[in-house]
């Protein structure tokens, strides 16, 4: 079946601009997970949504940064006013439940200039 | 301080060689992952454990609950093993914190 899509899968765009990236769970899985991999460094958390529980917004590094989940599936992260440093490849990941396996997109390379 | 700690951070060796990538992490978890990124960046699930060990093909995942350690071996490396392998510890039930990847290359 259909894995984790996300879209766009480059994006770049001018400082001070807000975007919007996209993340397409595997159908059923009610855990969405946001993370970001900026260049040469590990993996961070950033956001997750389990079913209608209210998000874990913990690892957001800004209020420049939000997301929502519509419907319990398709997920928007969206980044205001971006800055430089915003650059990163963002990954989403699926999984069935919060103590599964997670499913990784291929992720949204973002650069800011 | 890094709350996982890989180890090594880079590995190089020969094909046919066993391999062993190093996880440590500093408070008990509920779960464990270990994950494989390849130089085109996508990221695959290789294993999830809490306890014990498991196998896929050459593949190999233990953890040691008490000592807060795990281990991923590879058995005949290929160069086709070349990536980034990534331990991921989930304390409770949500978000996982990663350790900074250990870049594995396998020469022919």
């Amino acid at each position: 079946g259909a894995g984790v899509s996300q879209s766009p899968s480059n994006k770049v765009t001018e400082k001070g601009k807000d975007v919007e990236l996209r993340c397409d769970p595997i159908s059923g899985h009610t855990a969405l997970y946001w993370y970001r991999q900026s260049l040469g460094q590990g993996l961070e958390f950033l956001i997750y949504f389990q079913g209608n529980s209210a998000p874990d917004k913990s690892g957001l590094p800004s209020d420049r940064f939000s997301a929502e989940r519509t419907g319990g599936s398709v997920s928007t992260l969206t980044i205001q006013r971006t800055q430089q440093e915003d650059s990163a490849v963002y990954l989403c990941a699926s999984s069935p439940g919060t103590m599964n396996e997670q499913f990784f997109g291929p992720g949204t390379r973002l650069t800011v200039l | 301080k890094n709350e996982v700690e890989q180890s090594p951070q880079n590995l190089t060796a020969q094909e046919g060689e066993f391999i062993t990538i190093n996880c440590s992490y500093s408070v008990g978890i509920s779960a464990l992952h270990w994950l494989q990124q390849h130089p085109g960046g996508g990221i695959v699930s290789l294993f999830m454990l809490s306890s014990g060990k498991k196998k896929h093909g050459r593949l190999i995942a233990t953890i040691n609950i008490q000592e807060k350690h795990s281990s991923l071996h590879i058995t005949a490396s290929h160069p086709r093993d070349s990536a980034v392998y990534i331990c991921a510890v989930r304390w409770g039930a949500q978000k996982l914190v990663f350790g900074q990847g250990t870049r594995l290359t396998i020469n022919p």
